[in-house]
């Protein structure tokens, strides 16, 4: 059973729009939210992670938001460009835990020229 | 700064025969590292995880004896499929914790490895 539900499967920008995937858990042990980037043929890579004790997170053009009461946290990715292309994956951890990752299903983002 | 590799990038092999593929943190000690599946368009499925000098905690469901995990030092860990056969062609991921900034929690993913069995 999946432990992190992410929407949606994919989705379709213009370049400049803005792209958002969402995310929710049901485990309130979690405390930690990081959000890796996809791209075709290797590994994922770390774009930008949160804890629940703050409610956005900014990296350039990545926002986390956050909403521990809601169990929800999505990915806002501004000014979309075509190499923003790729899958995005949410995750959700907690110490205890082994540090082990459960995985959203991943959002394939095509941003088009 | 952490980095992770994994060697070889793609192999193909014929069925019956092992593999093993090697995953090194390159500039930080990994504690812990992790061993994930994905297959076309899904997402990772964690397969086991190994602390350094100790045995490997497999997921339920994942054959220890057909997946034999080392950790043997705190930079590399090998992943080995035994008597692979076609329906393990997939590709597989590792990934390092790192007990440095930014986080304890933060997993570095490697490049992955193409296991293509014939």
């Amino acid at each position: 059973q999946q432990q992190v539900k992410q929407s949606p499967q994919s989705l379709i920008v213009q370049k400049g729009g803005i792209s958002i995937i969402n995310c929710a858990y049901e485990n309130t042990a979690f405390d930690y939210f990081p959000w890796y980037q996809q791209f075709p043929g290797k590994g994922p890579a770390l774009l930008i992670a949160i804890r629940p004790d703050v409610s956005e997170k900014k990296e350039g053009r990545f926002t986390i938001s956050f909403n521990k009461s809601a169990k929800q946290f999505s990915l806002h990715i501004m000014d979309s460009q075509p190499g923003d292309s790729a899958t995005y994956f949410c995750a959700a951890s907690m110490r205890g835990g082994d540090y082990k990752l459960s995985f959203g299903a991943g959002t394939t983002v095509t941003v088009r020229a | 700064g952490a980095v992770v590799s994994q060697h070889p990038s793609r192999v193909i092999c014929k069925s019956g025969t092992s593999v093993k593929i090697e995953c090194r943190s390159l500039d930080f000690q990994a504690t812990t590292m992790f061993w994930y599946r994905q297959f076309p368009k899904k997402s990772l499925m964690l397969m086991a995880t190994s602390n350094e000098g100790s045995k490997a905690t497999y997921e339920q469901g994942v054959e220890k004896d057909k997946f034999l995990i080392n950790h043997a030092s705190l930079t590399l860990s090998t992943l080995t499929v035994t008597s692979a056969h076609p329906e393990d062609s997939s590709f597989y991921i590792c990934s390092a914790g790192t007990s440095g900034t930014p986080s304890t929690d933060t997993q570095y993913f490697g490049p992955g490895t193409r296991l293509t069995v014939l």
